[in-house]
């Protein structure tokens, strides 16, 4: 069946550090791949989302390119800030969108001023 | 536009006894829906989903349940809680054939 793995956490950057958190996803056919993110306390956000391959979804300063050939999609920021402390969810869609989301495992991420 | 509402936030409950969650989505019409439960530091596990009314795919067997009596209501239940059972429950919609899904706000719950 379909998965996804991210990188283990928890990471702890310094602010304006750079951010990258690895997703990487198997699937039969073509998905759509998402992140999501959790403040303490709150139920998951949408963050951005790419539907097909070399789609790039940015918001927020994050970004996150669909790469069908290394079956990735990495989150990124190249200046993190305090208030991006969360967790992160990489997940999938299958194609038809009727079955739900596959989640990883999340990564926590900590910034420290 | 959509809204999705889940209560209550926070909930105490003593071993044994029965438990109801409730979740009501609004502005949309034939969601999908889905129960998460999410234990302290730990990931997302789906625990229900549905794609129409009575219609309700467990994904773990266990002594919760769920129903969905109208079209954008989405209950969980369980007739007996257990201490195991404490953790953070979240509500989701998807439209069909959509891309994504929005989540509630959640429930803590905790079993003593």
């Amino acid at each position: 069946g379909d998965s996804v793995t991210q990188m283990e956490g928890p990471v702890t950057l310094s602010e304006e550090a750079f951010l990258t958190i690895n997703c990487t996803y198997t699937a039969t056919g073509y998905p759509s791949l998402f992140w999501y993110v959790q403040y303490p306390g709150e139920g998951l956000q949408l963050l951005l989302k790419a539907t097909k391959a070399d789609d790039k979804g940015s918001n927020k300063g994050f970004e996150a390119t669909y790469r069908k050939e290394t079956t990735s999609f990495h989150l990124e920021k190249g200046s993190v800030q305090v208030s991006d402390s969360a967790v992160y969810f990489c997940a999938l869609s299958e194609s038809t969108g009727n079955t739900p989301l596959v989640f990883g495992k999340g990564t926590r991420l900590s910034v420290i001023a | 536009s959509q809204t999705i509402h889940q209560w209550p936030a926070t909930l105490v409950q003593p071993v044994g006894s029965p438990l109801s969650l409730e979740c009501t989505v609004e502005g949309t019409s034939n969601p999908n829906l889905y129960w998460y439960r999410q234990a302290a530091g730990r990931g997302l596990q789906l625990l229900f989903y549905s794609v129409g009314i009575g219609q309700i795919s467990s994904e773990v067997p266990q002594n919760l349940s769920a129903s969905r009596p109208q079209d954008r209501q989405f209950i969980l239940s369980s007739k007996k809680l257990l201490l195991s059972d404490s953790g953070f429950y979240l509500c989701a919609w998807s439209v069909k054939g959509g891309q994504g899904s929005t989540f509630g706000s959640g429930t803590r719950l905790t079993v003593v």
